[in-house]
């Protein structure tokens, strides 16, 4: 069975661009959720998706913004970068009602 | 006042030790609770699931709740140095299967 894998590894980008972070869902798991983990904190929920439809989000601006694709994939977008993005960016994929399995993220830094 | 508190530690123990890994909540809707294991480097990984309060038993690992007192907590028995990581608690209510509320984590040491 393959897990939740996350693509880019690592990220460099420079403050005011955009970028986008890719995330695919482990078998037959329907929704995937989107987590920002700074250094020596737990991760903070950014949001979910379930059936191509965010039903969820935390308390992060509207530059944060999604996609789930019909595969499940999805993808993590955020505009006009802040130094405070600079994080760990965590996908996570569940069936309804089960628990989530987490991907080993990508780190983002932005100068 | 965070909605989960979890003592980040570090907390260092021999090889062989029985560890005891807590969060505290103040959400009482709170019904379904985890424990995450997070390697450097790597992403979180489900080590307990539990709903409602309870024991809940794996191997060397016991996930206990306490709804009434808003208490979870982790043991660990015959700790090894593989178990050297940071531990999550995770909690979420009914209503949204993808938000985890979680502790800070806290960052445990075996020493063989």
């Amino acid at each position: 069975e393959t897990g939740v894998t996350q693509s880019p590894t690592h990220l460099i980008k420079t403050r005011g661009q955009q970028v986008t972070l890719r995330c695919s869902s482990q078998s037959g798991h329907n929704t995937v959720s989107w987590y920002q983990q700074a250094l020596g904190q737990g991760p903070q929920f950014i949001f979910q998706y379930y059936r191509e439809e965010e039903n969820g989000r935390g308390n992060f601006p509207p530059r944060f913004s999604g996609l789930q694709f019909p595969n499940y994939s999805s993808e993590l977008n955020v505009n006009a970068l802040e130094l405070d993005d600079s994080a760990l960016y965590l996908c996570a994929s569940s069936r309804t009602d089960s628990p989530l399995h987490f991907g080993n993220g990508t780190r983002l830094t932005v100068t | 006042q965070k909605e989960v508190e979890q003592d980040p530690g570090p907390l260092s123990v021999p090889e062989g030790a029985i560890v005891s890994l807590n969060c505290t909540y103040s959400n009482s809707a709170f019904q379904y609770f985890m424990w995450y294991r997070q390697y450097s480097r790597k992403g979180p990984e489900l080590l307990m699931y539990t709903y409602s309060s309870g024991n809940k038993e794996d191997g060397r690992f016991t996930a206990q709740v306490d709804k009434s007192s808003k208490y979870i907590s982790l043991f660990i028995r015959d700790s090894q140095p593989s178990d050297s990581a940071t531990y999550l608690c995770a909690m979420r209510d009914a209503s949204n299967t993808g938000k985890l509320i979680f502790g800070q984590g806290t960052t445990l040491q075996v020493k063989p």
